[in-house]
């Protein structure tokens, strides 16, 4: 069994603050490590994708990080804003047989004006 | 409009009765996926489907089936729900001829809430 780990589970912040959470996941058979953004009342969106050791991608003021090697991915919100208030998931592909993608449970966030 | 949508959106029906959930898109994908979510747990395949013939168990197929018919529909019965299925559940889509094909980033309904009493 594959497992997908976030953390912290939850997270309180005020505005204005900087911050992080993690995914960790199997460094073997990796293909591509996905965040998504899931605000209360709608649907999960796609972030981010990577697929590559090293690789770092930015959206405004949230960016991430991933490390194939170690299993372990890092998202960062910068100056946190109320509407930034929602659930991260991480998402691991791997690349063998079966079903390939897989989702933790999240990290929910909010941010206080 | 919503290029991924489901039916109905909130449902009460009681534990024995057979219900169906319903998907529809209008992205044109091949792949399309039925989730289940639970409070701190994350998203759990229940089926998924590669296109119209294929149809494979997810992570929890168990007193579930789906039927795909046609590439932009793909259906979630529970033959007779019990209380253990209150959830919220999850349709999306993926593409298999974008470059995004390669890393399986998905497209998800609003969701459909189910509550079996």
């Amino acid at each position: 069994i594959l497992n997908v780990e976030q953390s912290p589970q939850s997270l309180h912040v005020q505005e204005g603050d900087s911050t992080n959470f993690t995914c960790s996941f199997p460094s073997s058979n990796f293909y591509a490590l996905h965040w998504y953004r899931w605000e209360t009342a709608k649907s999960p969106e796609a972030l981010f994708v990577m697929t590559l050791n090293g690789d770092e991608k930015k959206k405004g003021r949230i960016s991430a990080t991933l490390n194939t090697k170690e299993g372990y991915s890092y998202l960062y919100i910068k100056g946190s804003q109320p509407e930034d208030s929602a659930t991260y998931l991480c998402a691991f592909s791997r690349n063998t047989g079966g079903f390939k993608t897989i989702f933790g449970a999240g990290t929910r966030l909010f941010v206080k004006a | 409009d919503a290029d991924v949508t489901q039916t109905p959106r909130n449902r009460i029906t009681k534990t024995g009765k057979r219900i169906m959930l319903e998907c529809s898109q209008t992205k044109g994908h091949d792949r399309m996926y039925w989730y289940r979510q639970d409070p701190g747990l994350g998203l759990r395949l229940i089926y998924y489907s590669f296109d119209v013939k294929d149809i494979n168990k997810g992570e929890i197929s168990d007193g579930y089936s789906v039927s795909r018919q046609a590439q932009a529909k793909f259906s979630l019965s529970l033959e007779s729900a019990i209380p253990n299925q209150t959830a919220l559940y999850f349709c999306a889509t993926s593409d298999l001829i974008s470059l995004e094909r390669l890393t399986d980033t998905q497209y998800f309904g609003p969701g459909t809430r189910l509550t079996v009493l």
